[in-house]
């Protein structure tokens, strides 16, 4: 079964600092997708990403899927106190069955 | 209006009691999910219906179970609640398996005493 491991789990980062996670799958990645969870809230689709070397972005986010090195990152920059949360990437693996990783959760210090 | 809604969104109960969870979504989806999300928040599936048919059924303890009375309704029952329960429960709806078009419920806290 594919497995997602995103790194770091935690990061802690002053405003306005650039941040970068990293998902990494141990199969082919097809489509990949970010979610955002905030405290007590539910999940909040970010992007979705299909080919290799698609980048989007939302706002300060950007996301890029590296099919070779089947990983995708998520690089915020100039980071603020609303972008903390965690960050969930999922894997679309069979039936529309999403495969999450474990999740990095993100503070903003003001 | 709220795309997936579940009720309750907090919950507290005892060991051993039995407890429901309901989803409802108004998108017209046609494939509905609950996922498991842990103290770790480790988030894992635990079924999917499509049509109201059980398509996907995790490993998960047959104390659990989903009823999907229409298409727009995925219900999870759980019989005979442990401590081990305690987590947060996401319902999500797609149009088919497309998961572009996945939306998340809020989620329902459960925690068991």
């Amino acid at each position: 079964s594919q497995e997602l491991e995103q790194s770091p789990q935690s990061l802690i980062v002053q405003e306005g600092k650039n941040l970068t996670i990293n998902c990494t799958s141990s199969k082919t990645l097809y489509g990949l997708y970010w979610y955002k969870q905030k405290y007590g809230e539910g999940l909040i689709f970010l992007m979705m990403l299909q080919k290799g070397g698609e980048e989007k972005s939302h706002e300060k986010i950007t996301a890029k899927l590296d099919e070779k090195k089947q990983q995708s990152s998520l690089h915020i920059t100039a980071s603020q106190p609303s972008h903390a949360g965690i960050y969930l990437c999922g894997a679309d693996t069979s039936y529309g069955k999403l495969t999450f990783g474990q999740g990095t959760i993100l503070t903003v210090h003001p | 209006d709220t795309a997936v809604s579940q009720t309750p969104k907090y919950l507290v109960t005892q060991m051993g009691n039995d407890k429901s969870i309901k989803c409802e979504q108004n998108l017209g989806h046609d494939t509905m999910y609950w996922y498991k999300q842990d103290s770790k928040k480790f988030l894992k599936i635990m079924f999917s219906y499509n049509n109201k048919e059980l398509i996907i059924n995790e490993t998960v303890p047959n104390r659990f179970s989903p009823k999907s009375p229409d298409k727009a309704h995925l219900n999870l029952h759980i019989n005979s609640l442990e401590l081990g329960d305690s987590a947060v429960y996401f319902c999500a709806s797609s149009q088919g398996y497309s998961l572009n078009t996945i939306y998340f419920g809020e989620g329902s806290w459960l925690t068991v005493v």
